[in-house]
C-alpha cells in the first residue's frame, strides 16, 4: 500500500529562525513528489515539485530536496516569517498517471512566533 | 491565475437531510475532485472526473455520489447526511495532458452535521 509520512507533526519555531520538515514515502512505482502549503481557511497552494532526477530545488526561501534512493524528502524554510505559519502537505504522485494515484500525508502544522 | 469557487465556506445541516457542495473552476481544466480532510488523516479522495458526464469512484465514496454536466462544475451530493461525514471538504482541478501540473484547489466547505 502507497504511503507516505511526514515528520514532525507540529513544530513551533521563533521568527528569522529555519525549519526542516520531512517526509517519507513508500510510493511505486514513483513520478514526481510535491510540497503543498495550507493556510489556516485555505485550500492547498503548490510550493514546488521534484521528479525523479532532481536533488534540490529552490522556491525563494524555500529549498525542497529529493532522495529517490531513500525516498525521503525535506522541505527547509529559511529565516522564517510569521506568514509561514501554515500547514505544510506532502504528496507523492505514482508514474500510473491515474488521479487515483496521488499519495497524501497529512501534513506538518508548523508555527512561526513574533 | 486559476480560481476554484467553492458555493459555501460553512454549511450546517441536520441528519438525514440531502446536501450538495458545488464547485465551479474557470480555467478550462478537465480533471476535478471531491476531497475530504480530517485532522490526522490527510486528505483523502471521494472522486473524481476526468471530463464531462464521466466520474470515477476515489478511495472513500460510500454515502456520496457526484455530478459533472458542464466541464467547468463540479458537484458532490451526500444524499443523507450522517454525523460522521461532519468534514472539510476540498474541491480541485487539473489540466490532463500535464500530469505533473499540480491541483488546484477551493478554498474548502466546512460541513457540520448535527
Amino acid at each position: 500500500k502507497n504511503q507516505v509520512e511526514q515528520s514532525p507533526q507540529s513544530l513551533i519555531i521563533l521568527e528569522g529562525k529555519n525549519c526542516t520538515l520531512q517526509c517519507n514515502y513508500t510510493v511505486s512505482p514513483f513520478s514526481n513528489l510535491r510540497w503543498y502549503k495550507q493556510d489556516t481557511g485555505r485550500g492547498p497552494v503548490s510550493l514546488t515539485i521534484m521528479t525523479f532526477s532532481e536533488n534540490t530545488k529552490s522556491n525563494g526561501r524555500y529549498t525542497a530536496t529529493l532522495d529517490a534512493d531513500t525516498k525521503q524528502s525535506s522541505l527547509h524554510i529559511t529565516a522564517s516569517q510569521l506568514s509561514d505559519s501554515a500547514s505544510y502537505i506532502c504528496v507523492v504522485s505514482s508514474s500510473s498517471g491515474s488521479a487515483r494515484q496521488l499519495t497524501f500525508g497529512s501534513g506538518t502544522q508548523l508555527t512561526v512566533l513574533p | 491565475d486559476v480560481k476554484v469557487t467553492q458555493s459555501s465556506r460553512y454549511l450546517v445541516k441536520r441528519t438525514g437531510e440531502k446536501v450538495f457542495l458545488e464547485c465551479v473552476q474557470d480555467m478550462d481544466h478537465e480533471n476535478m475532485f471531491w476531497y475530504r480532510q480530517d485532522p490526522g488523516l490527510g486528505l483523502r479522495l471521494i472522486y473524481f472526473s476526468y471530463d464531462v458526464k464521466m466520474k470515477e469512484k476515489g478511495d472513500i465514496p460510500e454515502g456520496y455520489s457526484v455530478s459533472r454536466e458542464k466541464k467547468e462544475r463540479f458537484s458532490l451530493i451526500l444524499e443523507s447526511a450522517s454525523t460522521n461525514q461532519t468534514s472539510m471538504y476540498l474541491c480541485a482541478s487539473r489540466q490532463q495532458e500535464f500530469l505533473n501540473s499540480p491541483l488546484h484547489f477551493g478554498n474548502g466547505t466546512r460541513l457540520t452535521v448535527t
